[in-house]
């Protein structure tokens, strides 16, 4: 079946610190994949999506690479700012599917 | 912008009642979700319904649970006879399309709090 692992939170970094989040994956085919960020009081938004091996997803300075030999989706961003502080979940999509496969979530906190 | 809206935000409930949640998806959407997250664990997938039908389920969808689409705004999850472990945040979603790079919208979430 499928399954998402994200590293466990909550991650502190200080502003201007760079930043990953680990994502790997466990799937049959060729998933598409997903980084969702829930801001305090907001839904769950998308953030980058990545749909085939080495396809780069990147959005508001954040980036992810879809690694089909590590089975990864490790999210990077070179310089945080206390705005980023949320919850960020990793996720897949099977093709032809509509349903997500969640990670757990991993909470970014960021001081000045 | 935009954006799916869900209420209650939060409801507390005795075991053994029957709570709605609802949801109003983005109007032009064609697919509709619930999702839930039990504190500290995965948000799961529970149940997708398009043109009216449930298209899939999980096996947590059991016959406790019942989606509807009453109107052409609402879509509802009710729970009929609550319990302890159904206590989480209750999260819904649209979509304009199925498929495997179609983007979902989700609501803030409703949590649901059975004592």
């Amino acid at each position: 079946g499928n399954s998402v692992t994200q590293m466990e939170g909550p991650v502190t970094l200080s502003e201007e610190a760079f930043l990953t989040i680990n994502c790997t994956y466990t799937a049959t085919g060729y998933p598409s994949l997903f980084w969702y960020v829930q801001y305090p009081g907001e839904g769950l938004q998308l953030l980058l999506k990545a749909t085939k091996a080495d396809d780069k997803g990147s959005n508001k300075g954040f980036e992810a690479t879809y690694r089909k030999e590590t089975t990864s989706f490790h999210l990077e961003k070179g310089s945080v700012q206390v705005s980023d502080s949320a919850v960020y979940f990793c996720a897949l999509m099977n093709s032809g599917y509509s349903t997500l496969t969640f990670g757990k979530g991993t909470m970014l906190l960021v001081s000045p | 912008e935009p954006e799916v809206t869900q209420t209650p935000s939060h409801q507390v409930t005795q075991m053994g009642q029957e709570v709605i949640l609802r949801c109003v998806p983005i109007s032009n959407h064609l697919y509709f979700y619930w999702y839930r997250q039990i504190l500290g664990q995965k948000v799961e997938f529970l149940v997708s319904f398009y043109n009216n039908e449930i298209s899939e389920k999980s096996e947590i969808f059991d016959d406790q649970f019942s989606v509807e689409r009453p109107d052409g705004s609402n879509f509802t999850l009710k729970i009929r006879s609550t319990k302890l472990e159904d206590s989480a945040m209750y999260f819904c979603a649209s979509s304009e399309r199925t498929s495997g790079d179609g983007e979902l919208f989700f609501g803030e979430g409703s949590r649901l709090t059975v004592l």
